[in-house]
């Protein structure tokens, strides 16, 4: 089945600097990776996500990149903000065919410093 | 327009007593999950359900059952509840396989202990 790591665990950024998440995946076939946000005590919610047909996407602050070759991909935060700190996952599944699962990352507890 | 709600928020039990847990979605989707969220794991998945009648394992199933009689609903029973079932417990849904969205939409979490 797909295997999923991320780095880091934990990040702490000052207000205003970037932040970076990186993921890998083990499952060549996988063509989709949503990233979700967790703020403590909330539910995750989608933040965005990209499929293997591009390689990057951007909404506002924040963006990912893809690298099929390598098998990873990374969330990036521009600007960061103090409502920014959450736990950040990554996730990868295949679309289509008889896979309905998301294998997610273990999280990254983003930390933004005011 | 509710979205995904899970009952109840908070439940403590102790070792062999057992419940059930509801999670009901009005968005008419297909496909449904349990998820266990533990601290440094990430969410693993328990079981999940692509339509109503349908049950699948997940990732971590041992000591957990599920239904799924209606569409709308994906009850997650424990019949014998143990100490290392203590955890936040989320339901997710999403459309069918048809549908060009992956997204999973989540309930706002059960916190369960057991003593």
């Amino acid at each position: 089945g797909e295997n999923v790591e991320q780095h880091p665990s934990t990040l702490s950024v000052q207000e205003g600097d970037s932040a970076v998440i990186k993921c890998t995946y083990s499952d060549s076939a996988s063509n989709y990776f949503p990233w979700y946000k967790q703020e403590l005590g909330k539910r995750p919610q989608l933040i965005i996500d990209i499929r293997s047909n591009v390689g990057e996407k951007k909404d506002q602050r924040i963006a990912v990149t893809l690298n099929k070759t390598a098998k990873h991909f990374s969330l990036h935060i521009t600007e960061t903000q103090p409502e920014d700190s959450a736990v950040y996952f990554c996730a990868a599944s295949r679309s289509g065919g008889s896979n309905y699962k998301l294998t997610f990352g273990k999280g990254t507890l983003l930390t933004v410093n005011p | 327009n509710a979205g995904v709600t899970q009952t109840p928020k908070f439940r403590v039990l102790k070792t062999g007593q057992s419940m059930t847990l509801l999670c009901a979605q009005d968005m008419n989707h297909e496909y449904m999950y349990w998820y266990r969220q533990d601290p440094g794991m990430g969410l693993r998945l328990i079981h999940y359900s692509v339509g109503e009648g349908t049950t699948a394992k997940g990732e971590v199933p041992d000591g957990y059952n599920v239904s799924r009689l209606k569409k709308q609903n994906f009850l997650l029973g424990l019949e014998s509840a143990a100490p290392s079932q203590t955890s936040v417990y989320f339901c997710a849904s999403r459309h069918g396989q048809g549908s060009p969205k992956n997204i999973q939409y989540f309930g706002a979490g059960t916190r369960l202990s057991v003593l």
